[in-house]
């Protein structure tokens, strides 16, 4: 069964505190590793797919990498903005269908 | 390029009443996926529609089904609704089997009273 655990479940910081976000997936099949932001009230909205490990994607203020166990995504010196809760999930050989992390909750006071 | 589009935004309905949600994905797409993500709970796998066919359903009852259009578009029914249905309804479309990036629609929040 396809496994995503994230942690922390909530993380505070402080404005321009830089820190990671830690996804944990099971190995077997994996298709693709995805990173998706998403505000409340709405739906999620995409931000990277990694494939193999070693793989670095970089967009603004996030970086998301990959090992052969786990994923990252690192804020670097967040904004309020950042403020959102960060999904991972997975997809895997056999079926395609993304499974879900529960998230983490990030809150960047200014 | 216009998105994933959901709609209605809102819903609400009564215990024992059906809901129809519906789902247009981006052009191109063929895979729909639905999600439900109930108040506090991460995202739970409800349905995936390929060129047409249902190629995997979640561990949901049987109430909840759906169809796949020509166009691509989909449909999601929810029959005899229950309190706990109460959540917001996700949509995302894929390329199709082989691509694994889905682009998700802003939901449908539903309320059963």
């Amino acid at each position: 069964e396809d496994q995503v655990t994230q942690s922390p479940e909530a993380l505070r910081l402080q404005e321009g505190e830089s820190s990671s976000l830690n996804c944990s997936y099971t190995v077997s099949g994996l298709r693709g590793l995805f990173w998706y932001r998403q505000d409340p009230g709405k739906g999620p909205e995409f931000l990277f797919t990694l494939y193999s490990a070693g793989e670095e994607k970089e967009k603004e203020r996030l970086k998301a990498t990959l090992t052969k166990k786990e994923s990252f995504l690192h804020i670097t010196a967040p904004k309020p903005e950042d403020s959102a809760t960060y999904l991972c999930a997975r997809s895997s050989g056999g079926s395609y269908i993304p499974t879900f992390g529960r998230g983490t909750s990030l809150i960047v006071h200014p | 390029e216009a998105g994933v589009t959901q709609s209605p935004t809102h819903l609400i309905k009564t215990r024992g009443q059906q809901a129809t949600l519906r789902c247009s994905p981006i052009s191109g797409h063929t895979s729909v996926y639905w999600y439900q993500q109930a108040l506090g709970l991460g995202l739970q796998f409800l349905l995936w529609y390929d060129e047409g066919e249902e190629r995997n359903r979640g561990n949901f009852p049987p109430r909840f089904s759906g169809r796949q259009f020509p166009n691509y578009s989909s449909e999601l029914n929810v029959n005899a609704l229950e309190l706990e249905d109460s959540a917001l309804y996700l949509c995302a479309s894929s390329l199709g089997q082989g691509s694994t990036e889905a682009f998700f629609g802003q939901g449908t929040r539903l309320t059963v009273v």
